[in-house]
């Protein structure tokens, strides 16, 4: 079984509506989520980290589900700039005291004008 | 505030060659440093991470080799490159749970 799975897409998304990504992830002993986003051939930025409680960052809310291990996104209002692809990622405690990252291959999402 | 460099942004080498790929942060103590892959089609697996100088550990089994002769620089190495090496490198750091990445240097093996 795959560590962090994401349907790799690509949504293809009109300017101004709404679309949510999902994710599962397969380590329950994960304590720390996240989605970053990467743009074509350039690094993942952190677009926010993921709270068991649910947080929302102006148009992008972000869901937990530990029950089911289970991570969504939320982008309302969708622009132009949003188009990229978003990674959800979980954390794996490592040796030292160290966070290692487990990513998942990513969804593609274009937003179209 | 932080920032994180890496250098070549891009590397095209011949099989056999050998390899070196450089990581410094600035702005910030003894972070975590580590060292991602990401191949074409396939996300990003963690190579070796670092809690302080000259402290590595391994993730997966490859004929790389990472080093931290700095607090602040992580160094990606091979002595004789594979096909299967070429790829997208990216260093990160964190402080903490977060990890923040650089640029990324591109790899293509010939």
């Amino acid at each position: 079984r795959k560590e962090v799975e994401q349907d790799p897409g690509p949504f293809n998304v009109p300017e101004g509506a709404t679309v949510a990504f999902n994710c599962t992830y397969s380590n329950s002993a994960s304590q720390s989520f996240f989605w970053y986003r990467q743009d074509c051939r350039k690094e993942p930025k952190l677009l926010m980290s993921v709270y068991s409680s649910g947080n929302e960052d102006g148009r992008f809310t972000a869901q937990l589900n530990r029950a089911s291990q289970y991570i969504s996104l939320l982008i309302r209002d969708s622009k132009l700039s949003d188009s990229a692809t978003y990674l959800c990622v979980v954390n794996v405690h490592l040796g030292g005291g160290a966070d290692g990252l487990t990513f998942g291959k990513g969804t593609h999402l274009i937003i179209q004008p | 505030s932080q920032t994180i460099h890496q250098w070549p942004a891009t590397l095209v080498q011949p099989v056999g060659s050998p390899l070196s790929l450089e990581c410094t942060v600035e702005g910030t103590s003894n972070p975590n440093l580590y060292w991602y892959r990401q191949a074409a089609g396939r996300g990003l697996q963690l190579l070796f991470y670092s809690i302080g100088i000259g402290q590595i550990s391994s993730e997966v089994p490859q004929n790389l080799s990472a080093s931290r002769p700095q607090d602040r620089q992580f160094i990606l190495s091979s002595k004789k490159l594979l096909l299967s090496d070429s790829g997208f490198y990216l260093c990160a750091w964190s402080i903490g749970e977060t990890q923040y990445f650089g640029p990324g240097t591109r790899l293509l093996v010939l």
